[in-house]
């Protein structure tokens, strides 16, 4: 079965731009959740996108939203980036909503903000 | 203060100690209790996952949760140096899909 897969896996962007990540989760999961792993703050969450609806969401500023598409797959998107928004984006997905014991990660894409 | 608090190490033992990781918390309503493991450019994998206090065994791995004090141990026997990783622990509230993290401890397992 295959994983979680994120694309791009890497991806340089300057300040200002915007920038749009991708998330297939593991065929027949049905939740998927955003989290933002930097050095100084850790692992944090950002949404969690369930039947193509946000169930959940950090306490992040609007310039990060997402959406799931009725297959599943989910994107996140952040507008006017800021060199603070450079980072390992992961993304998790779980058979469903709320199962914190079954979140299987992706490998991430690696933002760098110039 | 942090949810969750987590020293971050790193952490350098020999090849067969015994490693203890820890982590406290403060949010009392805390139920689930995992440890991921992250690889170096890899996503974190679930390790161990422990429903309310106690103690759990996996292998050369043992959790311990002791909600009286919010207080949560990983204890690695055995250790290898394929154990070198960074070992983050998530203790999360109930049916939520949201994981709070420790800041993660870096391992090194020295042959």
């Amino acid at each position: 079965k295959a994983g979680v897969t994120q694309t791009p896996r890497y991806l340089i962007k300057t300040r200002g731009q915007q920038v749009t990540l991708s998330c297939s989760p593991i065929s027949g999961h049905r939740s998927v959740s955003w989290y933002q792993q930097t050095p100084g703050q850790g692992l944090q969450f950002l949404f969690e996108y369930f039947s193509e609806t946000q169930r959940n969401k950090g306490n992040f500023p609007g310039r990060f939203s997402g959406r799931q598409f009725s297959n599943s797959r989910s994107e996140m998107n952040v507008s006017t980036l800021e060199l603070g928004d450079s980072a390992l984006y992961l993304c998790a997905s779980s058979l469903a909503q709320g199962n914190t014991d079954t979140q299987y990660f992706g490998p991430g894409t690696r933002l760098t903000v110039l | 203060q942090k949810e969750v608090e987590q020293d971050p190490g790193p952490l350098s033992v020999p090849e067969g100690a015994i490693v203890s990781l820890n982590c406290t918390y403060s949010n009392s309503a805390f139920q689930y209790f995992m440890w991921y493991r992250q690889y170096s450019r890899k996503g974190p994998e679930l390790l161990m996952y422990t429903y309310s206090s106690g103690n759990k065994e996996d292998g050369r791995f043992t959790a311990q949760v002791d909600k009286s004090s919010k207080y949560i141990s990983l204890f690695i026997r055995d250790s290898q140096p394929s154990d070198s990783a960074t070992y983050l622990c998530a203790p999360t509230g109930s049916n939520t899909g949201k994981l709070i993290f420790g800041q993660g401890t870096t391992l090194q397992v020295k042959p």
